[in-house]
């Protein structure tokens, strides 16, 4: 399958700072990305879906100026939490699908994820 | 919208039982359906996947799963579970969008396996 990979797989900061996660699709061009962000003993929620060239769609409640998402290219999308505090610690994921009518068909590809921790 | 319901959260069995993860799901056209597995503090791995054809689908780790259009279920099958599969289970629906699809996730079930 294919592989896609996730930037740093931990990290903590201070509160206020600000965090960018890297996803990156190793071995084939992401025409979508998600984010998901992932509470302890829970579901996957998600964030917000991504096509490159274009601004991400958050979902209802995900504050889009804190969670800024840019898909600059078809390897690569970058989740950045701004102004980060303590509530914004959590398990981030991204997921990237290649194109629908290619070899990979629909399949949504996952990265091991990023533990966010905001002391 | 869809939406994907794993009644049980905590399931316990014993090493060479059998295993079955109950999933339901709501969506109005044929579904994507998908069980992934979760290690702790570990992204998703996909164990099979049902897009259309046979309902019955084989998947990786000897994995298996049923798709039962009647009762809206995909329940994960497995007939003889080994330790190393103590991990946290997600079954998604996938809406199609634009040639590619969104998957919403239940909200998993704890896999327990005692010696």
């Amino acid at each position: 399958g294919a592989v896609v990979s996730q930037h740093p797989s931990r990290v903590i900061c201070k509160s206020g700072t600000s965090v960018k996660i890297e996803c990156r699709s190793l071995d084939f061009q992401a025409t979508t990305m998600f984010w998901y962000r992932q509470f302890p003993k829970q579901s996957l929620m998600l964030m917000a879906t991504s096509n490159e060239g274009s601004k991400a769609t958050y979902e209802q409640g995900v504050e889009k100026d804190k969670f800024l998402i840019n898909h600059a290219s078809l390897t690569l999308s970058t989740l950045t939490v701004t102004s980060a505090h303590p509530e914004d610690s959590s398990f981030y994921i991204c997921s990237a699908i290649a194109d629908a009518d290619g070899p990979l068909g629909t399949e949504a590809f996952f990265g091991q994820g990023t533990r966010l921790t905001v002391v | 919208a869809q939406s994907v319901t794993q009644p049980d959260i905590h399931i316990t069995v014993s090493e060479g039982a059998s295993l079955e993860l109950r999933c339901n799901y709501s969506y109005g056209a044929t579904p994507y359906l998908f069980w992934y597995v979760q290690s702790p503090g570990q992204g998703l791995q996909l164990l099979l996947k049902y897009f259309s054809g046979d309902t019955l689908v084989q998947g990786i780790k000897g994995f298996e799963a049923e798709f039962k259009r009647s009762q809206s279920s995909f329940n994960l099958r497995k007939p003889s579970v080994h330790w190393s599969d103590a991990a946290e289970y997600f079954c998604a629906v996938g809406a199609a969008s634009g040639g590619s699809y969104i998957p919403t996730f239940g909200r998993g079930t704890s896999l327990i396996v005692h010696p």
